[in-house]
């Protein structure tokens, strides 16, 4: 079955500018999280979503907000980016209801801020 | 505050050589979640082992086999007879039951290995 799949895979924004990414999950997920990943801080928590309800928040600025939609697809959306806003930001998608805690990645899009 | 520590930034070996990696953990919940996943340089992360608090039994999966210890809170990842298709980032996390679906990863180790 086709997995965890993101889009755009790479893209260049200026600062000030604003980027939405998208994820869609595994069918039958749905839950969707969402993670960054950079050389300074590794791999960082960003939110979680399940029935298009936010489950869960790590420590970002406001300026990072997510949702999901009904068919559990997620787009997560970053304001005024910043300099340090350059990342890997990756997507997990999860069975939750079957509590094994196990989360499938995408491949991640590559956000470069100038 | 949970948190996880890879001792080990980068590691290299000759093929057929074995590798172990170190994960210490710290939390204070007494139920949670340990997990490995491997970072290809495609950038997915794949899962390869998830473990939970009260299942100390080690595990063996073909050349992979896992190390579970509360009593140093240790979950080291030893990888048998090492190939070239296993040079990867490995990361170590950790989730507590109150928010099993966040994990904490710690910094990764880079497996390198020569033919």
């Amino acid at each position: 079955k086709a997995g965890v799949t993101q889009t755009p895979r790479y893209l260049i924004k200026t600062r000030g500018q604003q980027v939405t990414l998208s994820c869609s999950p595994i069918s039958g997920h749905r839950s969707v999280s969402w993670y960054q990943q950079t050389p300074g801080q590794g791999l960082q928590f960003l939110f979680e979503y399940f029935s298009e309800t936010q489950r869960n928040k790590g420590n970002f600025p406001g300026r990072f907000s997510g949702r999901q939609f009904s068919n559990s697809r997620s787009e997560m959306n970053v304001s005024t980016l910043e300099l340090g806003d350059s990342a890997l930001y990756l997507c997990a998608s999860s069975l939750r209801e079957s509590g094994t805690g196990e989360l499938f990645f995408g491949e991640g899009s590559r956000l470069t801020v100038l | 505050a949970q948190k996880v520590t890879q001792a080990q930034t980068e590691i290299s070996v000759v093929e057929k050589e074995d590798v172990t990696l170190d994960c210490v953990y710290e939390t204070r919940d007494t139920t949670y979640y340990l997990f490995w996943y491997k970072q290809p340089p495609s950038g997915e992360l794949v899962f390869l082992i998830r473990r939970n608090s009260f299942d100390e039994q080690n595990e063996i999966s073909g050349r992979y086999s896992w190390n579970f210890q509360k009593s140093t809170s240790s979950f080291n990842f030893t990888i048998t007879a090492s190939q070239v298709v296993d040079s990867a980032v490995y990361f170590c996390a950790l989730s507590e039951a109150a928010n099993d679906y966040k994990l904490s990863f710690g910094a990764g180790t880079t497996v390198t290995v020569r033919a």
